[in-house]
């Protein structure tokens, strides 16, 4: 079945810690996104990516890094300079620049321990 | 810069009743509208979408919603809801930014459906 899988679905983070989420998709899709959940405040951007090698900041950037290295994986690096990381991510694809339908994974919830 | 306000954060509602949930957009060029589901702890799925045509918008599960241009709003509805509703739902706008289409999402509406 094609679809989006992230792992792990439960993280723990230390103080001081850098953690990497991890994103894959098999659609074949260009474009990948990184959205960040709160409750009550939906979800927002942190990074997107609408080609291999190439990736833009979203409204949420700082703290976090990400890599396109292989058009199937969008890895999200959650660094020690996020200091409120908590959170449920979410990871999603779309066929192309002019995205349609955006394709979600199922998430993984970041908890500091 | 386009944003999307969900006007209400929370929606109970009876088994079998009407609902409807409430999305405004704004936006000064011509946008794409879209309605998520997200189910406890799970990823968000497409009820349906808006690119262009007719107004009125069919989606799964007998929803439906309605780009109204004038209002700037894109509310969505079913004429009977079932316990298997209760989730929370977010409505989301893309427009043509450079040509990103870079979707914005609402702050979301939990449906709350009792028997």
């Amino acid at each position: 079945d094609g679809g989006i899988t992230q792992s792990p679905k439960y993280l723990f983070r230390k103080e001081g810690q850098n953690v990497t989420l991890s994103c894959e998709q098999n659609l074949n899709h260009d474009a990948m996104y990184w959205y960040r959940q709160d409750p009550g405040q939906g979800l927002r951007l942190i990074y997107y990516s609408q080609i291999v090698n190439d990736f833009q900041k979203g409204d949420i950037a700082e703290g976090y890094s990400v890599s396109r290295e292989k058009k199937e994986s969008f890895p999200l690096t959650v660094t020690s300079a996020q200091k409120n990381p908590t959170a449920f991510y979410l990871c999603a694809s779309s066929f192309n620049r002019v995205n349609e339908k955006l394709f979600f994974g199922s998430g993984t919830q970041l908890s500091v321990l | 810069a386009q944003s999307v306000t969900q006007l209400d954060s929370q929606v109970p509602v009876f088994e079998e009743a009407p609902v409807e949930l409430r999305c405004n957009y704004s936006s000064s060029v011509s946008v794409y509208l879209f309605w998520y589901v997200q189910y406890p702890n799970q990823g968000l799925q497409l009820l349906l979408k808006y690119l262009s045509g007719s107004t009125l918008v069919k989606g799964i599960n007998g929803f439906e919603a309605e780009f109204n241009k004038s209002q700037t709003s894109f509310h969505l509805r079913k004429p009977s809801v079932h316990i298997s509703d209760t989730a929370e739902y977010f409505c989301a706008v893309s427009e043509g930014t450079g040509g990103s289409y870079i979707p914005t999402f609402g702050r979301g509406t939990s449906l709350i459906v009792h028997p």
